[in-house]
């Protein structure tokens, strides 16, 4: 357990519809990242914050949007979803200088 | 262009027979090399990181080196246990105020008894 929380572990959803995941990072761990995971891209790189602001961006697309809470829990929000959107969504959390830890991921299925 | 390139894709291993995986890297100013290994449908679990050319770490059955090419994960007589894709990643050089990695597309291990 690397002790990184997401929610929910599936979600299946229709196209057009917004749809939020939860994550919680490990005890002290200021640094969140999103990552998708999809068969033919991999693990690709979604967005970064650090003890609230964003800090680094992937290849996020317009229709995401993520936020760090002061909790220091974030959330992705996905909308107008697309079937291509369909994937493992992980989140990772660090010190923000060096290694994270990921989460178990939320499996996203667009219908 | 792949900045992170693993090989072989695939790797089929007997019990006992040992073998090393190959992450070559281009990208310029290497701020960190990492490994994670990934069950399916789990979420990567961290093992090694790497700073510069000539470390090494190992932990069980695996070791990891780094040179200022690539780097190696050599498993020594692997188990079935250790059946798993095995991940590469770095961390991105154009996001310098962030921290994020750029994956290889992995190395999936079957070892068999």
């Amino acid at each position: 357990d690397s002790g990184v929380t997401q929610t929910p572990k599936h979600l299946i959803t229709a196209t057009g519809q917004r749809v939020t995941l939860r994550c919680s990072p490990r005890s002290g761990d200021l640094s969140v990242y999103w990552y998708q995971q999809s068969l033919d891209q991999g693990l690709q790189f979604l967005i970064q914050y650090y003890n609230g602001e964003e800090r680094a961006k992937g290849n996020i697309l317009e229709r995401f949007s993520a936020q760090q809470f002061p909790d220091l829990h974030s959330e992705l929000n996905l909308s107008s979803l697309e079937l291509g959107d369909s994937a493992l969504y992980f989140c990772a959390s660090g010190q923000g200088n060096t290694e994270a830890f990921f989460g178990q991921g939320t499996r996203l299925t667009v219908v | 262009e792949d900045q992170v390139t693993q090989s072989p894709e695939a790797l089929r291993l007997q019990e006992g027979e040992s073998s090393s995986l190959n992450c070559s890297y281009t990208v310029s100013g290497l701020r960190g090399l990492f490994w994670y290994r990934q069950d399916p449908g789990k979420g990567p679990e961290f093992l090694f990181t790497l700073y510069s050319a000539g470390e090494e770490k190992e932990k069980e059955r695996l070791k990891a080196t780094l040179t200022k090419k690539e780097s190696f994960l050599h498993i020594t007589a692997p188990k079935p246990e250790d059946s798993a894709t095995y991940l590469c990643a770095v961390q991105d050089p154009l996001n310098q105020a962030g921290t994020a990695l750029i994956f290889g597309k992995g190395t999936t291990l079957s070892v068999s008894s």
